[in-house]
């Protein structure tokens, strides 16, 4: 069975620093990654996927995600967050493009002027 | 605005009530899904639909009960609930097969509280 571990519940992070969240995986094929990103009261918008190809991926808002097969791995970064960047963060694994997710326990981020 | 509107926003209901959440997608995917946020526990599926075929169950207890009338439609009535099913339900579509695969888009939730 799948499984995805977020080891971070939270960080918080100063305006302009730079961030790096966590995500580790568990899947027995070449997985489908993720990273979703949910503002208090909302559902959940995608940031970045990665199916296959290039292991550094692009997304929006700035963040980029690597995903490493040895590792397991498919960390997000952003080099400098923003204020809006207070959030929560979920790492997910599918067994396609968008189906049976499974989530991570989720990272919640606060900015610190 | 994400091409999946869930109605209502918030829902407070007694154990004793019957209600029903809606999910529409004006995507034109193939595949719906009900997701289950609760506090302590992370995001987990709930039901899979394709095609309007319920393709699986996630052990999900018989108070929920969905029904997929259509592509665009997705309902989860509820009745008899209990406290610990308070959560936010989120419903959402993709493209699933057929060569032409997205990710899941998501609504906003149904934030339900049981009383």
């Amino acid at each position: 069975a799948q499984s995805v571990t977020q080891p971070d519940i939270h960080i918080t992070v100063s305006e302009g620093a730079s961030l790096e969240l966590r995500c580790n995986y568990s899947y027995g094929a070449t997985p489908y990654l993720f990273w979703y990103v949910q503002s208090p009261g909302q559902g959940l918008q995608l940031l970045l996927k990665y199916f296959s190809g290039d292991t550094l991926v692009q997304g929006i808002k700035g963040f980029e995600a690597e995903f490493k097969r040895s590792q397991s791995s498919f960390n997000l970064r952003k080099p400098s967050v923003h204020w809006s960047d207070a959030a929560e963060y979920f790492c997910a694994v599918g067994e396609t493009a968008g189906n049976k997710l499974t989530f991570g326990g989720g990272t919640r981020v606060l900015v610190k002027p | 605005e994400t091409g999946v509107t869930q109605t209502p926003r918030h829902l407070v209901m007694g154990m004793t009530n019957k209600k029903s959440l809606k999910c529409e997608q004006h995507l034109g995917h193939n595949a719906m899904y009900w997701y289950k946020q609760s506090a302590k526990k992370p995001l987990e599926l709930m039901f899979v639909y394709n095609f309007k075929e319920q393709t699986e169950n996630n052990s999900v207890p018989s108070r929920f009960s969905p029904e997929c009338p259509n592509s665009s439609h997705l309902f989860l009535h509820l009745h008899t609930l209990q406290p610990e099913d308070s959560a936010l339900y989120l419903c959402a579509s993709s493209q699933d097969g057929g060569g032409t695969n997205t990710e899941a888009f998501f609504g906003q939730g149904t934030r339900l509280t049981v009383v």
